[in-house]
């Protein structure tokens, strides 16, 4: 299977800490993407990420991607209760067929 | 711009009913996609639509479930017969066909199978 591997599953940080979870991968890939899931929603983009870029930015987001390693991680800085989610990968493998990952789930406590 | 439509929100039926689940995609995203998530679980990709021909099924189990999007345009999924490992949330989602685009989800349809 392609479908990637959040890591941990499981999250939890006090209010103004900074959030890291990861991602690992099996294939090559073109993209990856990021998900946010609040409970009983569907599902919100956040970031992607190309298979040639390292680093990307989006407001308190940042997203790297080692293709080496077939791994990625997401850093949610100065989190907030609101951020209390679950986080998803979704790797892009042969042009706009996504396998998402198994999930962190992140509690933000205020 | 509206957002994916679903309906309906919740589904209960009792085991070896049928059910069908209806999705309007963002107008002009060629790409729809249907998910089963089962709770716990990230989101499985059953089938992908490029305008109305199917693109990977590849996990769609295909002697129970069905989908089909004749216009290229909204979609419906079918289970027949239902089973109890059917319970969850049914996702779909649309893009523009270029790849790599994001996916825009709907809110989903929460099914339990008794």
């Amino acid at each position: 299977s392609q479908q990637g591997e959040e890591d941990p599953q499981a999250l939890s940080i006090q209010e103004g800490e900074n959030a890291t979870m990861n991602c690992s991968y099996k294939t090559s890939i073109n993209n990856l993407q990021w998900y946010r899931q609040n409970s009983g929603r569907g599902l919100v983009h956040l970031i992607l990420i190309r298979s040639n870029e390292r680093e990307k930015h989006s407001g308190r987001l940042r997203v790297t991607l080692d293709t080496s390693k077939k791994s990625s991680s997401l850093l949610i800085t100065a989190s907030r209760a609101a951020d209390t989610a679950s986080y998803f990968c979704a790797t892009d493998a042969t042009g706009n067929q996504f396998y998402f990952g198994t999930g962190t789930s992140l509690t933000v406590i205020p | 711009e509206a957002g994916v439509a679903q309906s309906p929100r919740y589904k209960i039926i009792e085991k070896r009913q049928s059910v069908a689940f209806w999705c309007n995609p963002i107008s002009g995203h060629a790409t729809l996609y249907w998910y089963q998530q089962i709770l716990g679980q990230g989101p499985k990709l059953l089938i992908q639509f490029q305008n109305n021909g199917v693109v990977d099924d590849s996990q769609l189990p295909k002697d129970r479930f069905s989908a089909e999007r004749l216009k290229g345009v909204d979609s419906t999924l079918k289970i027949q017969p239902a089973k109890l490992e059917d319970s969850a949330v049914y996702l779909c989602a649309s893009s523009f066909p270029l790849a790599g685009n994001e996916q825009f989800f709907g809110p989903g349809t929460r099914l339990t199978v008794l």
